[in-house]
């Protein structure tokens, strides 16, 4: 079957600091995949997506890499912000057509000042 | 303009009851999307409209929950003898026709805000 495993949160940082959030999936074939964001009091918003191995997805300084070989999709960044505090869940669209996403079960991330 | 948007933001109700929610899809998207989200859990799948038709409702956990969405726009989302495992967050998605005969394009899924449902 398709699935999505992210590190356990919540995970707090310091402002400036780096930034990485695991990823790993499961599935048949070959998906693509996203990290979606969700900030408090908003709904799921798509942060940066890849639709095959070794694409590189990035936005506001967010970036991740589809990797094949390790079936992961990892999120990082350089210098966090207190604005990217939010819950970020990774998801997967499994190939063969198919429209519905497949999530994790999502990381808090607190940054501090 | 507009985004997704879903009615009511909060619902409480009584094990056994009938619930409906609303979908207002972001205009012009012709596939709509439910999905549940349980506490500290991601998004699941629960079901998916294209147009008038549900394209894939391999997601409903059982007959006690059915959707429609009878013109090709506003969705409604019906749970039947509520139970309280049913409480959840209920979110809807819209995004654009589908691309391509495959169906292998993306087209970027909208969320709304949710629908927080809490059954007692």
């Amino acid at each position: 079957g398709n699935s999505v495993t992210q590190m356990e949160g919540p995970v707090t940082l310091s402002e400036e600091a780096f930034l990485t959030i695991n990823c790993t999936y499961t599935a048949t074939g070959y998906p693509s995949l996203f990290w979606y964001v969700q900030y408090p009091g908003e709904g799921l918003q798509l942060l940066l997506k890849a639709t095959k191995a070794d694409d590189k997805g990035s936005n506001k300084g967010f970036e991740a890499t589809y990797r094949k070989e390790t079936t992961s999709f990892h999120l990082e960044k350089g210098s966090v912000q207190v604005s990217d505090s939010a819950v970020y869940f990774c998801a997967l669209r499994p190939s063969q057509g198919a429209q519905k996403l497949v999530f994790g079960q999502g990381t808090r991330l607190t940054i501090n000042p | 303009g507009a985004g997704v948007s879903q009615t009511p933001s909060n619902k409480v109700t009584e094990k056994g009851k009938y619930v409906e929610l609303r979908c207002d899809p972001i205009s012009g998207h012709t596939a709509l999307y439910w999905y549940r989200q349980s506490l500290g859990q991601g998004p699941e799948f629960l079901i998916y409209f294209q147009g008038t038709g549900a394209a894939d409702d391999s997601g409903l956990p059982n007959d006690r929950f059915f959707a429609v969405r009878p013109e090709g726009s506003v969705s409604t989302l019906k749970i039947q003898r509520t139970e309280r495992g049913d409480s959840a967050v209920y979110l809807c998605a819209s995004s654009l026709i589908l691309g391509g005969t495959s169906g292998s394009s993306y087209n970027e899924q909208f969320f709304g805000p949710g629908t927080r449902l809490t059954v007692l």
